[in-house]
């Protein structure tokens, strides 16, 4: 079946533009994960969405950051006036059920550079 | 807060050699996870350990939960060059928080 999907692939951007990266979870998966992840280093825990509930924004690293998720599926994270500190590989997870007890299912990422 | 830690950080192995990595909490952990991240993909989910002292296996690899439940090793027999790759723990604490560590990389050499 179909796997995550994230889109764009690659993102160019200019220092201090605004960019939206989108995830499309894997069908049925309730839960969503947002992750950072530097050249050669770890996954960086951004934000989780889980059904209805609130999200967990203790990742965020500043209020440039934000996301949503429409209608439990699809999920958007946008980066506000971009710095170059932003430059990673933004990776997406879904996974079946609550919690960080489920294997988390990720997309090929999103990598961004900015200029 | 939480740190979760893994060593090696890098590991070179000769095709055919046995290796250990390890992952180590600051703090009780509730489940371990472990990934691997092909040079230029994802992490792919490998294991989950829950229970104290519990040992899994798949294979080649065998993946351990320490009593304490504050740190986990992954050792692989016979290694391959489809072993090549970064190998990742990430663990929940008592509050929730989910981390992942800094990863494995592991460079095979035939």
């Amino acid at each position: 079946g179909a796997g995550v999907s994230q889109s764009p692939s690659n993102k160019v951007t200019e220092k201090g533009k605004d960019v939206e990266l989108r995830c499309d979870p894997i069908s049925g998966h309730t839960a969503l994960y947002w992750y950072r992840q530097s050249l050669g280093q770890g996954l960086e825990f951004l934000i989780y969405f889980q059904g209805n509930s609130a999200p967990d924004k203790s990742g965020l690293p500043s209020d440039r950051f934000s996301a949503e998720r429409t209608g439990g599926s699809v999920s958007t994270l946008t980066i506000q006036r971009t710095q170059q500190e932003d430059s990673a590989v933004y990776l997406c997870a879904s996974s079946p059920g609550a919690g960080f007890n489920q294997p988390q299912h990720f997309g090929d990422g999103t990598r961004l550079s900015i200029l | 807060g939480q740190q979760v830690m893994q060593i090696p950080q890098y590991q070179h192995v000769q095709e055919g050699e046995d290796f250990t990595t390890y992952c180590n909490s600051s703090t009780t952990l509730s489940n371990i996870q472990w990934y691997k991240q092909r040079p230029g993909g994802h992490p792919v989910f490998l294991i989950q350990l829950v229970k104290s002292g519990e040992v899994k296996k798949q294979k080649r690899l065998t993946f351990q939960f320490g009593e304490a439940k504050k740190n986990s090793s992954l050792h692989i027999t016979a290694t391959q060059t489809t072993d090549v790759g970064t190998y990742f723990c990430a663990g929940t604490d008592s509050w929730g928080k989910f981390q992942f560590g800094a990863g494995t990389q592991v460079v095979v050499t035939p």
